[in-house]
């Protein structure tokens, strides 16, 4: 079956800009998350959903950092008035719950951020 | 909150030898342990897994082993091949933190012909 999704591949942007990330975790998966892997270094985590809601946000960096899940399924990373430093691959994992057993995150292709 | 190590950072072997990569954790809380293989600007990819229930699991050339007395944690490759060449990361999570994956820094497996 169809694997994590996420668009797009690469955003340039400019500092001061705005920029929505989508990611579409494996159909039926409850628990999505959220990961930033800078060059050289591991992923990171930012933030987790399951369901609807955060149940976990402390990785944020930031206010400017935001994330909404509003039916359960594809989510949106938001980020405000961008600065060089957030340029950074950002990754999604979906699984199928948060239950051992089923708890196997499946990772996105990631999304290429670079702030100039 | 949890950190995990990683060692080596680098890892360069001869086509058939084995490799191994370690890993330590610091919160005893953590029961699960996945491996994940991440080819240059691809996504990573799971290779292997444990609980804390076991000390040891295989699958084929791989294997990983956990000792929770130490917090520490391994991964085996044997009979390595040239397309086990990428970067390699340990992580660490417990089901009270919602599964959030702590990551190492990456190991840089390079297999020579």
């Amino acid at each position: 079956g169809a694997g994590v999704s996420q668009t797009p591949s690469n955003k340039v942007t400019e500092k001061g800009k705005y920029v929505e990330l989508r990611c579409d975790p494996i159909s039926g998966h409850t628990a999505l998350y959220w990961y930033r892997q800078s060059l050289g270094q591991g992923p990171e985590f930012l933030i987790y959903f399951q369901g609807t809601g955060a149940a976990d946000d402390s990785g944020l960096p930031n206010d400017r950092f935001f994330a909404v899940r509003p039916e359960g399924s594809v989510s949106t990373l938001k980020i405000q008035r961008t600065e060089r430093g957030d340029s950074a691959v950002y990754l999604c994992a979906s699984s199928l719950s948060i239950d051992r057993g089923s708890d196997t995150q499946y990772f996105g292709p990631g999304t290429r951020l670079t702030v100039l | 909150g949890e950190n995990v190590e990683q060692h080596p950072s680098t890892l360069s072997v001869q086509e058939g030898d084995s490799a191994v990569i370690k890993c330590t954790y610091s919160d005893s809380a953590s029961n699960y342990f996945p491996w994940y293989k991440q080819e240059l600007g691809k996504r990573p990819q799971l290779i292997i897994d444990i609980r804390s229930n076991v000390g040891e699991k295989k699958d084929q050339r791989i294997a990983v082993t956990l000792n929770k007395t130490a917090k520490h944690f391994s991964l085996h490759i044997t009979e390595t091949q040239p397309e086990d060449s990428a970067v390699y990361f340990c992580a660490a999570s417990n089901p009270g933190g919602g599964n959030k994956l702590t990551f190492g820094t990456g190991t840089q497996l390079k297999v020579e012909l």
